[in-house]
C-alpha cells in the first residue's frame, strides 16, 4: 500500500510554454499533498502544501503565479509550471500524507518528474 | 543552529558490517520521526517511522528514538551494496508552527563496499 504516481515521469519544453504535472495516491486519501523541487546535488526544497479544496500554502520564495496548484480531490494534486524557463529545469517530486489514527502521519513521494526547458 | 541535523558522511562501511546514522533535533515537542533513503537520481522512499521512544525494528532496519536527547538514528544490520544512498532523517514540524511539513536533515550518505 501507500503507492504515489507521478506523470509524466520526464518532460522536455520549450521556453514559455506551461507544463503540468499530476500526482496521485493509488491506494490511499491523502489529506495532504506536498510538492517538492530539487536541484542536483542539493537537498529537497518544499514549494507549497495543499489540502483537499482549499488554497496550496507556498514557501516563502515561491512565485504562486508561476507554480499553480490544484488539489481536486483526496487521490489528486497538480502542479503547473507557467511560463517555464531554463532555470525552471529541476526534479519536482510530489508526496502524500496518509492519516492513520490521530497521531500517525505518513507521507510517501512520488517517483518525481524531471522537467527540462530549453 | 539546525533544525534537524545528521553528519552529511559519506559514512563508509564493509558489507556485512552494521551501519549507523545519527540525527539530531531542536524542537523538543517534535512527536513524529522518520528515515528516508534516497538513490541518486530518485525520490526519497519512507523505510521507517517512530513515534515513541526505544527501538523499532523492521527487517535490517532498525530506528532508535531518545526524546530526552533530542536524538534519533537507524541502524542497517547485515550491509549490503545496494543499501548505498543518502539517508533522510524527517520531523514533521510542530503544529503552532508551519502545520504538518516535514523538517530534513541534509541527509547521509552511505556507501557500502563489496
Amino acid at each position: 500500500g501507500a503507492v504515489v504516481s507521478q506523470h509524466p515521469s520526464w518532460v522536455i519544453c520549450k521556453s514559455g510554454t506551461s507544463v503540468k504535472i499530476e500526482c496521485r495516491s493509488l491506494d490511499f486519501q491523502a489529506t495532504t499533498m506536498f510538492w517538492y523541487r530539487q536541484f542536483p546535488k542539493q537537498s529537497l526544497m518544499l514549494m507549497a502544501t495543499s489540502n483537499e479544496g482549499s488554497k496550496a500554502t507556498y514557501e516563502q520564495g515561491v512565485e504562486k503565479d508561476k507554480f499553480l496548484i490544484n488539489h481536486a480531490s483526496l487521490t489528486l494534486s497538480t502542479l503547473t509550471v507557467t511560463s517555464a524557463h531554463p532555470e525552471d529545469s529541476s526534479f519536482y517530486i510530489c508526496s502524500a500524507r496518509r492519516r492513520r489514527g490521530s497521531s500517525f502521519n505518513e507521507q510517501f513521494f512520488g517517483p518525481g518528474t524531471r522537467l527540462t526547458v530549453l | 543552529q539546525k533544525e534537524v541535523e545528521q553528519n552529511s558522511g559519506p559514512l563508509s562501511v564493509p558489507e556485512g558490517a552494521i551501519a549507523s546514522l545519527n540525527c539530531t533535533y531542536s524542537d523538543r515537542v517534535s512527536q513524529s520521526f522518520f528515515w528516508y533513503r534516497q538513490y541518486s537520481g530518485k525520490s526519497p522512499e519512507l523505510i521507517m517511522s517512530i513515534y515513541s521512544n526505544g527501538d523499532k525494528e523492521d527487517g535490517r532496519f532498525t530506528a532508535q528514538l531518545n526524546k530526552a536527547s533530542q536524538y534519533v538514528s537507524l541502524l542497517i544490520r547485515d550491509s549490503q551494496p545496494s543499501d548505498s544512498a543518502t539517508y533522510l532523517c524527517a520531523v514533521i514540524a510542530p503544529v503552532s508552527g508551519n502545520t504538518g511539513k516535514l523538517i530534513f536533515g541534509q541527509g547521509t550518505t552511505l556507501q557500502v563496499k563489496p
